[in-house]
């Protein structure tokens, strides 16, 4: 079955530079969401999208901005990058909003992109 | 508040037995739904099972089952004749109607099989 990709999977950067990582949902999943898992850490909501608009924010750094574009796929759009920005980034998918306790509820996991801000 | 916890940091369970992670929460939302997840060392995040709030037979999924027990507010997983390849960290993981479906996850649980 297909899954969620993301690309790239590594990715090295130095301070202060801009990176775009890339999202695409299982096939008919209609909302994407942005996680940063830093090390020994759980992971952390950042945003999540909706039919192409934003549904939620959580603890997302203004140097970030994120966009779902017209096929579903979402990019994560970071600037200025800080050593503490190196995480894994998770883009996860579901059909539909997935509001709590509805069976459809299910977010898949992509791989993920390790970021690495030297 | 929502928080979860889960109290185990890390589990050392010999093969073939079966093991059970623990998993608590906190929350006043009566819709909600209730993940675990497995992350392998190599990173990825792979979803297990899956809760809803409404639903009233715990869930199961091959050798996973999650024992639900809403009243105490608990969700533990229930791994029966571990493997090898079952050694990972474990996180359990809820959202919430109020919080528009962002998952909330616990602090992980690290698990061990012992050939």
């Amino acid at each position: 079955a297909a899954g969620v990709i993301q690309s790239p999977r590594h990715l090295i950067k130095e301070k202060r530079e801009t990176a775009t990582l890339k999202c695409y949902p299982i096939p008919r999943h209609d909302t994407v969401y942005w996680y940063q898992q830093g090390p020994g850490q759980d992971p952390q909501f950042l945003i999540s999208f909706y039919e192409k608009m934003q549904s939620d924010k959580g603890s997302i750094p203004d140097r970030f901005s994120a966009q779902q574009f017209s096929d579903y796929h979402s990019e994560l759009n970071m600037s200025s990058l800080e050593l503490g920005d190196s995480a894994l980034y998770f883009c996860a998918s579901s059909l539909g909003r997935g509001l709590a306790g509805d069976s459809y509820n299910e977010q898949f996991f992509g791989p993920g992109t390790r970021l690495t801000v030297l | 508040a929502q928080k979860i916890t889960q109290t185990q940091p890390g589990m050392f369970v010999q093969e073939k037995e079966a093991v059970t992670l623990d998993c608590t929460y906190d929350t006043s939302d009566q819709s909600y739904g209730l993940f675990w997840y497995k992350q392998p060392s190599s990173g990825e995040m792979i979803f297990l099972i899956y809760q809803g709030s409404y639903d009233e037979q715990n869930a199961t999924e091959g050798r996973y089952s999650l024992n639900f027990q809403k009243a105490r507010k608990s969700a533990n997983l229930v791994i029966s004749a571990s493997q090898l390849g079952d050694s990972a960290m474990y996180f359990c993981a809820m959202n919430f109607y109020s919080s528009a479906s962002k998952i909330i996850f616990g602090s992980g649980t690290r698990l061990s099989i012992r050939p």
